[in-house]
Protein backbone atom coordinates (compact mmCIF):
# COMPACT_ATOMS: atom_id res chain seq x y z
CA UNK A 1 0.00 0.00 0.00
CA UNK A 2 1.04 3.51 -0.65
CA UNK A 3 1.23 6.45 2.00
CA UNK A 4 2.37 9.76 1.76
CA UNK A 5 2.69 12.09 4.75
CA UNK A 6 3.16 15.79 5.85
CA UNK A 7 3.83 16.31 9.46
CA UNK A 8 3.77 20.04 9.02
CA UNK A 9 -0.30 20.98 9.48
CA UNK A 10 -0.04 24.63 9.50
CA UNK A 11 3.18 26.63 8.53
CA UNK A 12 3.16 30.61 8.61
CA UNK A 13 5.84 32.56 7.74
CA UNK A 14 6.47 36.25 6.88
CA UNK A 15 6.63 37.34 3.68
CA UNK A 16 9.91 37.17 1.83
CA UNK A 17 11.42 34.53 3.79
CA UNK A 18 12.16 31.07 2.50
CA UNK A 19 9.84 27.90 3.87
CA UNK A 20 10.41 24.16 2.91
CA UNK A 21 7.16 22.16 3.09
CA UNK A 22 7.83 17.99 4.27
CA UNK A 23 6.57 15.04 2.45
CA UNK A 24 7.55 11.61 2.95
CA UNK A 25 6.51 8.85 1.32
CA UNK A 26 6.09 5.02 1.60
CA UNK A 27 5.87 2.32 -1.46
CA UNK A 28 6.99 -1.14 -1.81
CA UNK A 29 7.19 -0.40 -5.75
CA UNK A 30 10.50 0.76 -7.46
CA UNK A 31 8.77 2.77 -10.14
CA UNK A 32 6.54 5.56 -8.23
CA UNK A 33 5.43 8.97 -9.40
CA UNK A 34 5.74 12.35 -6.92
CA UNK A 35 3.24 15.13 -7.15
CA UNK A 36 2.73 18.53 -5.68
CA UNK A 37 -0.13 20.65 -6.06
CA UNK A 38 -1.33 23.90 -4.33
CA UNK A 39 -5.03 24.46 -3.63
CA UNK A 40 -5.98 27.82 -2.72
CA UNK A 41 -8.99 29.32 -1.42
CA UNK A 42 -11.22 28.47 -4.44
CA UNK A 43 -10.44 24.91 -3.87
CA UNK A 44 -9.76 23.90 -7.28
CA UNK A 45 -6.08 21.55 -7.08
CA UNK A 46 -3.70 22.95 -9.03
CA UNK A 47 -0.62 20.58 -10.49
CA UNK A 48 2.79 21.74 -10.15
CA UNK A 49 4.91 19.08 -10.62
CA UNK A 50 5.88 15.37 -11.37
CA UNK A 51 8.68 13.14 -10.19
CA UNK A 52 9.65 9.79 -11.46
CA UNK A 53 11.38 7.55 -9.14
CA UNK A 54 14.40 7.36 -11.62
CA UNK A 55 14.79 10.70 -12.02
CA UNK A 56 16.46 12.18 -8.44
CA UNK A 57 17.88 15.71 -10.08
CA UNK A 58 15.99 18.58 -8.34
CA UNK A 59 14.16 21.02 -9.92
CA UNK A 60 14.00 24.81 -9.87
CA UNK A 61 10.77 26.16 -11.38
CA UNK A 62 10.99 30.66 -10.08
CA UNK A 63 10.69 30.74 -6.66
CA UNK A 64 10.25 27.17 -6.34
CA UNK A 65 12.26 24.36 -5.87
CA UNK A 66 12.51 20.32 -5.15
CA UNK A 67 14.54 17.85 -3.30
CA UNK A 68 14.10 14.93 -4.25
CA UNK A 69 15.93 11.95 -2.38
CA UNK A 70 15.22 8.23 -2.35
CA UNK A 71 17.24 7.36 0.30
CA UNK A 72 15.10 9.60 2.89
CA UNK A 73 12.24 8.67 0.75
CA UNK A 74 11.30 12.66 1.08
CA UNK A 75 10.14 14.95 -1.82
CA UNK A 76 10.37 18.17 0.01
CA UNK A 77 9.09 21.69 -1.36
CA UNK A 78 10.92 24.93 -0.97
CA UNK A 79 9.39 28.36 -1.52
CA UNK A 80 12.23 31.18 -1.74
CA UNK A 81 10.77 34.90 -0.93
CA UNK A 82 7.52 33.98 0.34
CA UNK A 83 4.97 36.02 -1.21
CA UNK A 84 0.64 36.54 0.03
CA UNK A 85 -0.08 34.94 -3.14
CA UNK A 86 1.71 31.22 -2.30
CA UNK A 87 -1.19 31.02 1.17
CA UNK A 88 -2.92 27.77 0.38
CA UNK A 89 -3.00 24.50 1.13
CA UNK A 90 0.23 22.41 -0.54
CA UNK A 91 -0.81 18.66 -1.34
CA UNK A 92 1.98 15.95 -1.93
CA UNK A 93 0.76 12.86 -3.48
CA UNK A 94 2.45 9.35 -5.09
CA UNK A 95 1.16 7.35 -7.70
CA UNK A 96 2.35 3.95 -8.59
CA UNK A 97 1.61 3.72 -12.22
CA UNK A 98 0.29 6.41 -14.98
CA UNK A 99 -3.37 7.21 -15.10
CA UNK A 100 -3.72 5.43 -11.48
CA UNK A 101 -5.33 6.90 -8.65
CA UNK A 102 -2.90 9.76 -6.64
CA UNK A 103 -2.90 8.49 -2.65
CA UNK A 104 -2.81 12.24 -1.02
CA UNK A 105 -0.73 13.62 2.21
CA UNK A 106 -3.02 15.32 4.72
CA UNK A 107 -1.82 18.68 3.19
CA UNK A 108 -0.01 21.56 4.60
CA UNK A 109 -1.84 25.10 5.00
CA UNK A 110 0.97 27.93 4.18
CA UNK A 111 0.06 31.44 5.34
CA UNK A 112 1.93 34.17 3.93
CA UNK A 113 1.91 37.21 6.23
CA UNK A 114 2.62 40.92 4.29
CA UNK B 1 -8.31 24.30 -23.53
CA UNK B 2 -11.60 24.77 -21.19
CA UNK B 3 -10.68 22.73 -17.92
CA UNK B 4 -12.83 20.64 -15.87
CA UNK B 5 -16.54 21.58 -15.31
CA UNK B 6 -18.27 20.69 -12.32
CA UNK B 7 -22.04 21.32 -10.96
CA UNK B 8 -23.17 22.83 -9.11
CA UNK B 9 -20.54 24.25 -6.80
CA UNK B 10 -22.45 24.46 -3.19
CA UNK B 11 -25.74 22.38 -2.62
CA UNK B 12 -26.91 22.04 1.17
CA UNK B 13 -29.36 19.20 1.94
CA UNK B 14 -30.76 16.98 5.31
CA UNK B 15 -29.81 13.80 5.96
CA UNK B 16 -31.16 11.29 4.00
CA UNK B 17 -31.93 13.39 0.66
CA UNK B 18 -30.64 12.67 -2.12
CA UNK B 19 -27.99 14.78 -4.46
CA UNK B 20 -25.99 14.57 -7.74
CA UNK B 21 -22.85 16.05 -9.11
CA UNK B 22 -21.76 17.08 -12.65
CA UNK B 23 -18.74 16.65 -13.96
CA UNK B 24 -17.45 17.24 -17.68
CA UNK B 25 -13.70 16.53 -18.18
CA UNK B 26 -11.19 18.04 -20.20
CA UNK B 27 -11.76 16.89 -23.74
CA UNK B 28 -9.61 14.14 -24.89
CA UNK B 29 -9.20 12.70 -21.27
CA UNK B 30 -10.01 9.29 -21.55
CA UNK B 31 -9.64 8.98 -17.51
CA UNK B 32 -11.82 10.26 -15.08
CA UNK B 33 -11.62 10.41 -10.94
CA UNK B 34 -14.32 11.46 -8.43
CA UNK B 35 -12.72 12.50 -5.37
CA UNK B 36 -13.83 13.21 -1.93
CA UNK B 37 -12.12 15.30 0.76
CA UNK B 38 -13.53 16.16 3.74
CA UNK B 39 -12.68 19.58 5.64
CA UNK B 40 -9.16 19.41 6.69
CA UNK B 41 -7.58 16.08 4.68
CA UNK B 42 -6.40 14.92 1.66
CA UNK B 43 -8.68 13.85 -1.24
CA UNK B 44 -9.34 10.58 -1.04
CA UNK B 45 -9.82 8.32 -4.60
CA UNK B 46 -14.34 7.78 -4.82
CA UNK B 47 -14.19 5.73 -8.09
CA UNK B 48 -11.77 5.96 -11.32
CA UNK B 49 -13.18 5.34 -15.15
CA UNK B 50 -11.60 4.49 -18.16
CA UNK B 51 -13.79 5.82 -20.81
CA UNK B 52 -16.83 4.39 -20.32
CA UNK B 53 -15.51 1.53 -17.67
CA UNK B 54 -14.89 1.41 -13.83
CA UNK B 55 -11.08 0.40 -13.14
CA UNK B 56 -11.00 0.88 -9.49
CA UNK B 57 -14.71 1.80 -7.19
CA UNK B 58 -13.00 -0.29 -3.90
CA UNK B 59 -13.31 2.81 -1.79
CA UNK B 60 -17.13 3.89 -2.99
CA UNK B 61 -19.51 3.41 0.04
CA UNK B 62 -21.75 1.59 -2.57
CA UNK B 63 -24.69 1.13 -0.33
CA UNK B 64 -25.75 5.12 -0.49
CA UNK B 65 -22.76 6.11 -3.51
CA UNK B 66 -23.11 5.39 -7.42
CA UNK B 67 -21.68 6.92 -10.38
CA UNK B 68 -21.96 6.55 -14.06
CA UNK B 69 -20.09 7.92 -17.16
CA UNK B 70 -22.14 6.85 -19.87
CA UNK B 71 -20.90 7.95 -22.84
CA UNK B 72 -16.91 8.21 -21.78
CA UNK B 73 -17.44 11.84 -21.76
CA UNK B 74 -18.98 13.31 -18.65
CA UNK B 75 -20.29 11.64 -15.41
CA UNK B 76 -22.65 12.01 -12.56
CA UNK B 77 -21.75 11.13 -9.06
CA UNK B 78 -24.76 10.05 -7.00
CA UNK B 79 -25.34 9.91 -2.96
CA UNK B 80 -28.90 8.11 -1.82
CA UNK B 81 -29.39 8.99 1.37
CA UNK B 82 -27.24 11.27 2.60
CA UNK B 83 -25.63 10.43 5.45
CA UNK B 84 -23.78 13.61 7.74
CA UNK B 85 -20.81 12.06 7.14
CA UNK B 86 -20.89 12.82 3.37
CA UNK B 87 -20.37 16.61 4.26
CA UNK B 88 -17.20 17.37 1.89
CA UNK B 89 -15.77 19.08 -1.47
CA UNK B 90 -16.21 16.32 -4.23
CA UNK B 91 -13.62 16.72 -6.42
CA UNK B 92 -13.79 15.28 -10.44
CA UNK B 93 -10.77 15.15 -12.12
CA UNK B 94 -9.22 13.76 -15.36
CA UNK B 95 -5.76 13.14 -16.99
CA UNK B 96 -4.81 11.94 -20.12
CA UNK B 97 -3.79 8.69 -21.51
CA UNK B 98 -0.34 9.63 -23.27
CA UNK B 99 0.05 12.50 -20.49
CA UNK B 100 2.62 12.77 -17.83
CA UNK B 101 0.02 11.17 -15.23
CA UNK B 102 -0.83 14.22 -13.92
CA UNK B 103 -4.11 14.98 -13.01
CA UNK B 104 -6.50 17.99 -13.98
CA UNK B 105 -9.11 18.79 -11.17
CA UNK B 106 -12.16 20.90 -11.25
CA UNK B 107 -12.71 23.59 -8.75
CA UNK B 108 -15.31 20.97 -6.54
CA UNK B 109 -18.47 20.60 -5.34
CA UNK B 110 -19.09 21.74 -1.67
CA UNK B 111 -21.71 19.30 0.35
CA UNK B 112 -23.23 20.30 3.47
CA UNK B 113 -25.51 17.61 4.95
CA UNK B 114 -27.59 19.14 7.80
Amino acid sequence: AQKVTQAQTEISVVEKEDVTLDCVYETRDTTYYLFWYKQPPSGELVFLIRRNSFDEQNEISGRYSWNFQKSTSSFNFTITASQVVDSAVYFCALSVRRNTPLVFGKGTRLSVIA
Amino acid sequence: EAGVAQSPRYKIIEKRQSVAFWCNPISGHATLYWYQQILGQGPKLLIQFQNNGVVDDSQLPKDRFSAERLKGVDSTLKIQPAKLEDSAVYLCASSHDRGAGELFFGEGSRLTVL
